[in-house]
């Protein structure tokens, strides 16, 4: 079984450009998680979907990021404009629909952003 | 806001020599306490999920407990291999339905052949 996957790996560009980063989910994981470690920081909760909405986007550091999830299967997180505090490393992770419960969550390897 | 604090940062072993990591955490209605291992330039890797105080899991050298307050991660007889970073993360009520993780900064263990 596949796990998750991000591309690109890494991507570098300069303040004031957008770039998009992609995350496909495990096959069947209806939970669908983004993180963000910036240097020095842990890693932390950006927003999480259940298939196609959004269940919580509170971590969320501002509107310049905006996260979708068309058809509840891959996603995408884009930054516009970026910022040189946007640089990190960006997780996505995955988890099967468990109600009430908890989930064990897969993550993939990761897209590390630079901004210059 | 649930809090996570994991000591010490770093840790040197000798191959063989065993040691514990700590995760300290803050937490309103724990629903689970997860253990994961991340290697430089990979993802986190699940390792165990401990849901109440009192539970005890095993993977080869790696044996990780849960009190009230804290989680230990054991490690028996370390080798090289088990060389990466140790993270401890928790979920806690399940409020508006989201099931986020709160990460501690992790613990870099090296084992010294």
């Amino acid at each position: 079984e596949a796990g998750v996957t991000q591309f690109p790996s890494h991507s570098v560009i300069e303040k004031g450009q957008t770039v998009t980063l992609r995350c496909d989910p495990i096959s069947g994981h209806d939970n669908l998680y983004w993180y963000r470690r910036v240097m020095g920081k842990e890693i932390k909760f950006l927003l999480h979907f259940v298939k196609e909405s959004k269940q919580d986007e509170s971590g969320m550091p501002n509107n310049r990021f905006l996260a979708e999830r068309t058809g509840g299967t891959y996603s995408t997180l884009k930054v516009q404009p970026a910022e040189l505090e946007d640089s990190g490393v960006y997780f996505c992770a995955s988890s099967q629909a468990r109600r009430g419960g908890t989930d064990t969550q897969y993550f993939g390897p990761g897209t590390r952003l630079t901004v210059l | 806001e649930d809090q996570v604090t994991q000591s010490p940062e770093a840790l040197r072993l000798q191959e063989g020599e065993s040691s514990s990591l700590n995760c300290s955490y803050t937490v309103s209605g724990l629903r689970g306490l997860f253990w994961y291992r991340q290697d430089p330039g990979k993802g986190p890797e699940f390792l165990f999920t401990l849901y109440s105080a009192g539970e005890e899991k095993e993977k080869e050298r790696l044996k990780a407990t849960l009190t009230k307050k804290e989680s230990f991660l054991h490690i028996t007889a370390p080798k090289p291999e088990d060389s990466a970073t140790y993270l401890c993360a928790v979920q806690g009520p399940a409020g508006a339905g989201s099931y986020q993780l709160t990460f501690g900064k992790g613990t870099k263990l090296s084992v010294i052949p």
